[in-house]
């Protein structure tokens, strides 16, 4: 089956400080990836849906000059927290689309991210 | 937009029994019901999914019904196992062209030896 790939899967980081992390497709091209936040017992909960060569599109709420997210090729896209603070903290999740083919969405294996 | 409930929030079961997890979607034109099965620090992983023109779908021992009309979709997990113990979330996707996908707030299945 397709295969996304995150990376990295955890990662502690200062308060203050920015955060990148990685969502590739490694065996199809992904015209449209999903960023999604879950919290501890919660659902996911779509932040942004990243389209290769344009801009993202960010859901009602979410600051997009805090989460800003690159989508270069049709294999990465990017997810960077910047000014991380505590309440930043969470498990980050990515999806990818083919670009080519039905409408499943596969999903990387997430990011844990603690902000102290 | 889309919204999803999904009911139960907990699911209890002897093993070898069968759960059924039950979800209602709000828009009529969604076209698209994936169903995934989130293990305790991973990513949801896809098991099953049933698209608009089919009434129901089966892999093994897993089974997705849809009814258009209630605008309802059903999982069942057939001789369940321990290793189905995780939480499952149902999904449904719109007809625009974002395929932004709406998820339900998941059912905790645990499968007792």
């Amino acid at each position: 089956g397709a295969v996304v790939s995150q990376h990295p899967s955890w990662v502690i980081c200062k308060s203050g400080t920015s955060v990148k992390i990685e969502c590739r497709s490694l065996d199809f091209q992904a015209t449209t990836m999903f960023w999604y936040r879950q919290f501890p017992k919660q659902s996911l909960m779509l932040m942004a849906t990243s389209n290769e060569g344009s801009k993202a599109t960010y859901e009602q709420g979410v600051e997009k000059d805090k989460f800003l997210i690159n989508h270069a090729s049709l294999t990465l896209s990017t997810l960077t927290v910047t000014s991380a603070h505590p309440e930043d903290s969470s498990f980050y999740i990515c999806s990818a689309r083919p670009s080519h083919g039905p409408t499943e969405a596969f999903f990387g294996q997430g990011t844990r991210l603690t902000v102290v | 937009g889309e919204n999803v409930e999904q009911h139960p929030s907990t699911l209890s079961v002897q093993e070898g029994d069968s759960a059924v997890i039950k979800c209602t979607y709000s828009d009529s034109a969604s076209n698209y019901f994936p169903w995934y099965k989130q293990e305790l620090g991973k990513g949801p992983q896809l098991i099953i999914d049933i698209r608009s023109n089919v009434g129901e779908k089966k892999d093994q021992r897993i089974a997705v019904t849809l009814n258009k009309t209630a605008k309802h979709f059903s999982l069942h997990i057939t001789e369940t196992q321990p290793e189905d113990s995780a939480v499952y979330f149902c999904a449904a996707v719109g007809v625009d062209s974002s395929y932004k996908l709406i998820f339900g707030s998941g059912t905790r299945l645990l499968v007792r030896p």
